[in-house]
């Protein structure tokens, strides 16, 4: 069985321009989150979505913004790329929200803002 | 603010003896906590979980305890073997396990000595 695929691996992006980044989750799940890991704040939440629909959002400005297919692979998009925005962008996958001891993470995007 | 506190960065520990990974919280409405394991370039993979109506899980190596009056949990392995050596995240929900996002510690590095 196929696990959480998180395509591009690495990207480079200048100040300014914005990214989109892709996930398809294992077979079956219907619920995507996304997380951001910086060294300086760890891993932090994103968002989720289930059945396409944003179900809880994380503090972070509306330049992040996501959504989600009928075939449960999900998108993030960051526009006016900062530099802060350097990290690594992780997603996880599970049957349904909130079922986290089995959630699947994928191996992330990593996003360097030049 | 960090609600969800992991203070040793990274931890030391010969082989053979036990590791102890130590987390820390502030926010009262945490009732779910769990454990990831991380190794480099890869996502972060469910360890142990524990419910707030528990003080303690088992499972093989592995053992979490939570301590409610002092909003503290901590993660023993016993004994610590070299493929241990990882990132380990602390993370907690505030519905039970139920669909809300996952709030993250920074994580402790374990380097388990020969």
């Amino acid at each position: 069985k196929a696990g959480v695929t998180q395509t591009p691996r690495y990207l480079i992006k200048t100040r300014g321009q914005q990214v989109t980044l892709s996930c398809s989750p294992i077979s079956g799940h219907r619920s995507v989150s996304w997380y951001q890991q910086t060294p300086g704040q760890g891993l932090q939440f994103l968002f989720e979505y289930f059945s396409e629909t944003q179900r809880n959002k994380g503090n972070f400005p509306g330049r992040f913004s996501g959504r989600q297919f009928s075939n449960s692979r999900s998108e993030m998009n960051v526009s006016t790329l900062e530099l802060g925005d350097s990290a690594l962008y992780l997603c996880a996958s599970s049957l349904e929200p909130g079922r986290w001891t089995e959630a699947f993470f994928g191996q992330g995007t990593r996003l360097t803002v030049v | 603010d960090q609600q969800v506190k992991q203070n040793s960065p990274s931890l030391s520990v010969q082989e053979g003896r036990i590791s102890i990974l130590n987390c820390d919280y502030t926010n009262s409405m945490f009732d779910y906590f769990l454990w990831y394991k991380k190794y480099p370039a890869e996502g972060p993979t469910f360890l142990i979980s524990i419910s707030s109506i528990k003080d303690k899980n088992e499972d093989g190596r592995f053992t979490v305890f939570l301590n409610k009056s002092a909003k503290h949990l901590s993660l023993h392995i016993v004994p610590s073997q070299p493929g241990d050596s990882a990132v380990y995240f602390c993370a907690a929900s505030a519905t039970g396990g139920g669909a809300d996002g996952l709030t993250f510690g920074k994580g402790t590095h374990l380097i388990i000595q020969p």
